[in-house]
């Protein structure tokens, strides 16, 4: 079974600056996609970033990008120049190619200092 | 276009009670997945519906239920309530067509589940 693991509960980061969130998956499958999502406060998960397991290039989404070590099973997440509203839980998902169930780590919050 | 609805937004039971969820999913979008979210588990995958059919289903008991209309809104029904049923319960949408990267699920703002 595919597992997600989101290894920091708990990350600050000072306002302008870079962070990077980590996360690592376990799979057997060949074809799949990972997701960063982010919580704010108000609960609405929005899509933050995407990435295809074939695809070599990391995503990028204006301040938001990831690097994708597919042999490692990584995909962490680097938010550069960091705002008060990045200020959210982001959690990792897993998804294989053609299924519709995702798998999510615990979850990553992330606070940012002004 | 409109995203993701769910009602209602909070919730208060007592055990054993039963209680449905509503959940609309973005304009065009067929399937609807459902999951529950709790400060100790994370978020758990309830199930995703696709056309009224129930496609795939997490390892949650028979007391948790759903179904999927016509117009593909979705309902999740939980009977014989118990405190540990007491989350955040979030529905998301997504075309359920291709399966491929661009059929990303969006999600609702979640019915905040109190069991007492």
């Amino acid at each position: 079974a595919q597992t997600v693991t989101q290894s920091q509960p708990e990350m600050s980061v000072q306002e302008a600056e870079t962070v990077t969130l980590s996360c690592t998956y376990d799979t057997s499958e060949s074809d799949y996609y990972l997701f960063w999502y982010k919580q704010p406060p108000s609960r609405q998960m929005i899509l933050v970033i995407r990435q295809e397991a074939y695809k070599q290039q990391n995503a990028t989404e204006n301040r938001f990008s990831v690097n994708f070590q597919k042999a490692a099973k990584s995909f962490s997440l680097k938010i550069s120049d960091s705002q008060l509203g990045d200020a959210a839980m982001y959690f990792c998902a897993y998804r294989n190619s053609g299924t519709y169930k995702y798998i999510f780590g615990t979850g990553t919050r992330l606070k940012v200092l002004a | 276009k409109a995203g993701v609805t769910q009602t209602p937004r909070y919730l208060i039971k007592t055990r054993g009670q039963q209680v449905t969820l509503s959940c609309s999913p973005i304009s065009g979008h067929r399937s609807v997945s459902w999951y529950q979210q709790t400060p100790g588990q994370g978020l758990q995958f309830l199930f995703e519906y696709f056309s009224e059919t129930q496609r795939n289903k997490g390892n949650f008991p028979g007391r948790f239920s759903g179904r999927q209309f016509s117009n593909s809104r979705s309902e999740m029904n939980v009977s014989t309530l118990e405190l540990g049923d007491s989350a955040l319960y979030l529905c998301a949408s997504s075309t359920g067509l291709a399966g491929g990267i661009a059929d990303t699920q969006y999600f609702g703002p979640g019915t905040r589940l109190t069991v007492l």
